[in-house]
């Protein structure tokens, strides 16, 4: 199984600050690499999809990068309602992983 | 609107048995591949199953391979996820999600999510 590793765990920021999240694959999976937020009690939303494309409706803040094993979610100035957790999921096969998830919260 | 409603998630004993169900509406269901995430109280995302819009090709992840049957029946627009010999490590909230192929570029993903059912294994 090709396992997703998320970095940070959580990270504190405020409003208006520049968010980084990273996820890495245990192996090359190309492209195929998208981005989730899921509040408390929510169901996940996509985010991204294809490491870059931006999900309709998603706010232009949030952006992807990457290619292989490197990718990363930025969110260029966070809003309130960004405060959540981010996961990264895979799917170069059929046996889709993601990440064990980034919860951002309020410094 | 598209709607994804999941059901049939209960108290169950280990060892026990329980299929859950996801009606689907709002989009042409047997166009689409599906899949099943599940959470753990506190937890992460785990994928669990997919099944294509055909029902003809499945997938499963190693923790419930030989104990979850997803199947669909797109004559009732409904996903189904039968679930036996369960553990108490299965318990968790568990989501059905429609499964999309985006052309440009080209890839899957979850494009939108039921609310989810829970089941809780134990005695």
């Amino acid at each position: 199984d090709i396992q997703m590793t998320q970095s940070p765990s959580s990270l504190s920021a405020s409003v208006g600050d520049r968010v980084t999240i990273t996820c890495r694959a245990s192996q090359n999976i190309n492209n195929y690499l998208n981005w989730y937020q899921q509040k408390p009690g929510k169901a996940p939303k996509l985010l991204i999809y294809v490491t870059s494309s931006l999900q309709s409706g998603v706010p232009s803040r949030f952006s992807g990068s990457g290619s292989g094993t490197d990718f990363t979610l930025t969110i260029s100035s966070l809003q309130p309602e960004d405060f959540a957790t981010y996961y990264c999921q895979q799917s170069y096969n059929t046996l889709w992983t993601f990440g064990q998830g980034t919860k951002v919260e309020v410094k | 609107e598209m709607q994804l409603v999941e059901s049939g998630g209960r108290l169950v004993q280990p060892g026990g048995s329980l299929r859950l169900s996801c009606a689907a509406s709002g989009f042409a269901f047997s166009n689409y591949a599906m899949t099943w995430v599940r959470q753990a109280p506190g937890k992460g995302l785990e994928w669990v199953s997919a099944i294509k819009g055909s029902g003809g090709s499945t997938s499963y992840a190693d923790s419930v391979k030989g104990r979850f049957t997803i199947s669909r029946d797109n004559s009732k627009d409904t996903l189904y996820l039968q679930m036996n010999s369960l553990r108490a490590e299965d318990t968790a909230v568990y989501y059905c999600a429609k499964a999309q192929l985006f052309e440009v570029p080209q890839g899957w993903g979850a494009d939108y999510w039921g609310q989810g059912t829970l089941l809780t294994v134990s005695s």
